[in-house]
């Protein structure tokens, strides 16, 4: 069945830049699924983070729209993003996951990976 | 953005009980719920989708109804193993917005 793993440093210094992975197996990045980024905050709630799916195409959260960006790679079978000018705020727990081809529902997770902006 | 909000934000229960958690949009979403189950340090698990229905693999004691901006998770009968917080997902328009979480735990 499809996995998903996430990836990066654990650590980024404020106004630094956050980069992750997810890669996939199991299954083709390349499949009629979406595939997307949710964060969690220390003791809070999900925050849908955006979406992109293996055209390219994109949706991102607007709170985030003018630091974020993803992008995918068949080739390696994995998603990244990218998060610009980071802020204590960013730090949290981020997942990547799947979008089910019935819907933007997401069926398969990454087990998330933990962020922390601090110097 | 499309608010979501869930009532209770918690609810203590015996294995056994009959358990409904609600959860209202801000505008209408025609069926385009979901429910998560997450427990501490694991991500979440989609449980129903579409409002109704169940996803692959999930207890039939979970169930899910509603439409437009009210929506309900009623757990049958709790089990051991249910014991974790809850969420809605609206996926009706962007950016996808979750609810703030009902946690269940032990009476």
């Amino acid at each position: 069945q499809v996995q998903l793993q996430e990836s990066g440093p654990g650590l980024v210094e404020p106004s630094g830049t956050l980069s992750l992975t997810c890669a996939v197996s199991g299954g083709s990045i390349s499949s009629n699924h979406w595939w997307t980024w949710v964060r969690q905050s220390p003791g809070q709630g999900l925050e849908w983070i955006g979406e992109i799916f293996h055209s390219g195409d994109s949706e991102h959260n607007p709170s985030l729209k003018s630091r974020l960006t993803m992008s995918i790679d068949e080739s390696k079978n994995q998603f990244s993003l990218t998060l610009t000018s980071v802020i204590a705020a960013d730090t949290a727990v981020y997942y990547c996951a799947r979008q089910a081809s019935l819907g933007p529902f997401m069926d398969v997770w990454g087990q998330g990976t933990t962020v922390i902006v601090s110097s | 953005d499309t608010q979501m909000t869930q009532s209770p934000s918690s609810v203590s229960a015996s294995v056994g009980d009959r358990v409904t958690i609600t959860c209202r949009a801000s505008q209408t979403l025609g069926t385009w719920l979901a429910w998560y189950q997450q427990k501490p340090g694991k991500a979440p698990k989609l449980l129903i989708y579409a409002a109704s229905r169940l996803q692959s693999g999930v207890s039939s004691r979970f169930s899910g109804t509603g439409s437009g901006t009210d929506f309900t998770l009623t757990i049958s009968s709790l089990q051991p193993e249910d014991f974790a917080t809850y969420f809605c997902q609206q996926a009706n328009t962007f950016p996808r917005t979750f609810g703030p979480g009902t946690k269940v735990d032990l009476k």
